[in-house]
């Protein structure tokens, strides 16, 4: 099994750029894509990135994904904020037998 | 359009038992593998069980692993969870998840509404 490991929180500004880490405790974090879930108060996941860079249709291209492999994390780059974008972020990904969730990094926008 | 809608949740007394079912729309259900994650109060998203396409293959999370069974009925479009010896901590909002890709394993992709368990005497 590996984990998946978030800030707890991160604050910025609207207009202002954020980056989100995600690192992975056992194994490479290139060995299985990665995939990162937005989770309002009262509404259901929903998913902003995939397979490490993808954006799903209907995601606003201010939302990217990459992996790093020097440092085993990936992470989520949201730019020109805007207050919408306050939530919960989750990355997560997969070995052969599990799915394994990060602890969520809850993104304020003041 | 993708549409999975959860129902089957409620009050449930702990050490008992309850079953949630995801019924699908929009989409060749039997080529799709699933999921159920949840998320308790207060707390981040938790994985909790997977039914693959090839023979059926279930995965499932260490917390609910011997208690939990995860099942598919592909001619009713439907995915089920059924929850045995029930505690506290599987108190939660349930979501009903599909992959992106047909035949493929990756991650949940498309997301039900939820539905909510509560476990208590």
């Amino acid at each position: 099994n590996f984990m998946l490991t978030q800030p707890h929180s991160v604050s910025e500004s609207p207009g202002k750029t954020v980056t989100l880490s995600c690192t992975r405790n056992g194994g490479s974090i290139a060995s299985n894509y990665v995939q990162w879930y937005q989770l309002r108060p009262g509404s259901s996941p929903v998913t902003v990135i995939y397979e490490d860079n993808q954006r799903p249709s209907g995601v606003p291209d201010r939302f990217s994904g990459s992996i790093d492999s020097s440092s085993n994390s990936a992470s989520l780059t949201i730019s020109g904020l805007k207050t919408e974008d306050e939530a919960d972020y989750y990355c997560q990904s997969y070995d052969n037998n599990n799915q394994v969730f990060g602890g969520g990094t809850r993104l304020t926008v003041l | 359009e993708v549409q999975l809608l959860e129902s089957g949740g409620g009050l449930a007394q702990p050490g008992g038992s309850l079953r949630l079912s995801c019924a699908a729309s929009g989409f060749n259900f039997w080529s799709y593998g699933l999921h159920w994650v949840r998320q308790a109060p207060g707390r981040g998203l938790e994985y909790v069980a997977s039914i693959s396409t090839i023979e059926d293959t279930t995965y499932y999370g260490d917390s609910v692993k011997g208690r939990f069974t995860i099942s598919r009925d592909d001619s009713k479009n439907t995915v089920y969870l059924q929850m045995g010896s029930l505690r506290a901590e599987d108190m939660g909002v349930y979501y009903c998840a599909r992959e992106r890709e047909p035949y493929v394993r990756g991650g949940p992709f498309h997301w039900g509404r939820g539905t909510l368990v509560t476990v208590s005497a």
